[in-house]
């Protein structure tokens, strides 16, 4: 059966502090990663990945998949207060563009 | 398992024809269901905020005469595209929420091609 797991559910560190968040997934027909940061409305959109092995990078926030392990994990260094979301992860299928979520991890950055 | 359902998960129609898509969580009851619509680059934009037994609140520049959105049961949302145009094709996601464990969960999602 298909599902996205992320670990963990939600997580409090400091300022500054650097945290990794998990992603494992079991789906047929993988087609790429998406990570997403949600914090009022519409989950935005960090980075898609597809190929294993690769880093993707943007300012503070970095991530990777890897396809053996069918994971994925999103990094975030020097975090800030303004990091604080919950931090989502989507897996999209070749076949009928459907798209498995999971329920996120709940990030809280104190000053 | 997959707590959100929605049906279906892929629809092509005509232009000026109206689609229904239904969203439904399995295995709770959902006070409030949140329909998006996905962009180029992957990213979502909110489209509404459906609440059981009443009015559904539209994010602003989305047409509510368009895109009727139904959430008659605890367990059922509906949106409608009404009159669809090519414009519209576009991916349509629903999620609910878990109020009592606080938790969004998503549906797979149901892609719409209008010819």
């Amino acid at each position: 059966e298909d599902k996205v797991v992320q670990s963990p559910l939600s997580l409090v560190v400091h300022e500054g502090d650097t945290v990794t968040l998990n992603c494992s997934y079991e789906v047929t027909n993988f087609r790429s990663l998406l990570w997403y940061k949600q914090e009022k409305k519409a989950p935005t959109f960090l980075f898609m990945l597809t190929s294993s092995g690769i880093e993707k990078k943007s300012g503070r926030l970095s991530s990777i998949l890897d396809k053996k392990e069918l994971s994925s994990i999103l990094n975030i260094t020097a975090t800030q207060t303004g990091d604080s979301a919950i931090y989502l992860c989507a897996v999209e299928r070749n076949t009928g563009n459907q798209f498995y979520f999971g329920t996120g991890t709940s990030l809280t950055v104190i000053p | 398992g997959a707590v959100v359902s929605q049906h279906p998960s892929r629809v092509i129609c005509k232009s000026g024809t109206s689609v229904k898509i239904e969203c439904r969580s399995l295995d709770f009851q959902a006070t409030t269901m949140f329909w998006y619509r996905q962009f180029p680059k992957q990213s979502l934009m909110l489209m509404a905020t459906s609440n059981e037994g009443s009015k559904a609140t539209y994010e602003q520049g989305v047409e509510k005469d368009k895109f009727l959105i139904n959430h008659a049961s605890l367990t059922l949302s509906t949106l409608t595209v009404t009159s669809a145009h090519p414009e519209d094709s576009s991916f349509y996601i629903c999620s609910a929420l878990d109020s009592y464990q606080e938790t969004q969960y998503f549906g797979p999602g149901t892609r719409l091609l209008v010819l």
